[in-house]
């Protein structure tokens, strides 16, 4: 089976940087996404690790530790616009192919 | 627009009544997903489309829903016999299967009412 854990909510300051935390465990780990899903909006893809480190892309960087089960998004200089659900989603290899698994979602709230 | 298109947008029916939602894929991707997503919760795994063969459907989705893309272009999904519990948000994604990442893009997907 499969169990991916990341915090319900968190609350960050306009400007402030935010570490979300991502936890999985899993069978044929094939990779690892983060989505941001604004409410009532399609989820748009953020970042992709398949490798151990860390990825950067402009305000928006996301780590991977396979040995760990473990991935964090970090944002920084935090904007409102930035309030809104970060999904992470665990890349399996199956019989049919690729398919990602999501966790809850992190719903962050930024203020001012 | 070449996005991932999903029709209806929104669906209000009765408990009992059959309701069917289109799905149409970004042009050149042959992969094809369907996902259920409620208030508060990630989307969910439903079915997986490889061109025209459904490869995947998950243990939990019931024998009243099924799925077809039988041109291995656009999909429907259809719900026999709706519940109230089917209320959710059905959300549609396409991939091409010779992305490196793999990456799935989302359509704006289809929200069911069950009365």
């Amino acid at each position: 089976g499969q169990n991916i854990d990341q915090p319900t909510e968190m609350t960050a300051t306009e400007g402030a940087i935010v570490q979300i935390n991502c936890t999985y465990q899993t069978s044929g780990f094939n990779g690892l996404f983060w989505y941001q899903q604004h409410a009532g909006e399609a989820p748009t893809f953020l970042s992709y690790n398949v490798l151990d480190g860390l990825e950067e892309k402009g305000r928006f960087s996301s780590f991977l530790s396979r040995s760990k089960g473990y991935s964090y998004l970090l944002l920084k200089e935090l904007q409102m616009k930035d309030s809104a659900s970060y999904l992470c989603a665990v890349k399996r290899l199956t019989g049919g192919g690729n398919k990602l698994t999501f966790g809850t979602g992190t719903q962050l709230k930024v203020e001012l | 627009d070449t996005g991932v298109s999903q029709n209806p947008r929104h669906k209000i029916t009765k408990r009992g009544q059959n309701v069917t939602f289109r799905c149409d894929p970004i042009s050149e991707h042959n992969r094809l997903y369907w996902y259920r997503q409620t208030l508060g919760q990630g989307p969910e795994f439903l079915t997986y489309f490889q061109n025209e063969a459904q490869l995947e459907k998950s243990r939990l989705l019931s024998d009243r829903f099924s799925a077809e893309r039988p041109k291995g272009s656009f999909s429907t999904l259809e719900i026999q016999r709706t519940e109230q519990g089917d209320s959710a948000m059905y959300l549609c994604a396409s991939s091409f299967g010779r992305s490196i990442t793999g990456e799935l893009f989302f359509g704006e997907g289809s929200r069911l009412t069950v009365l």
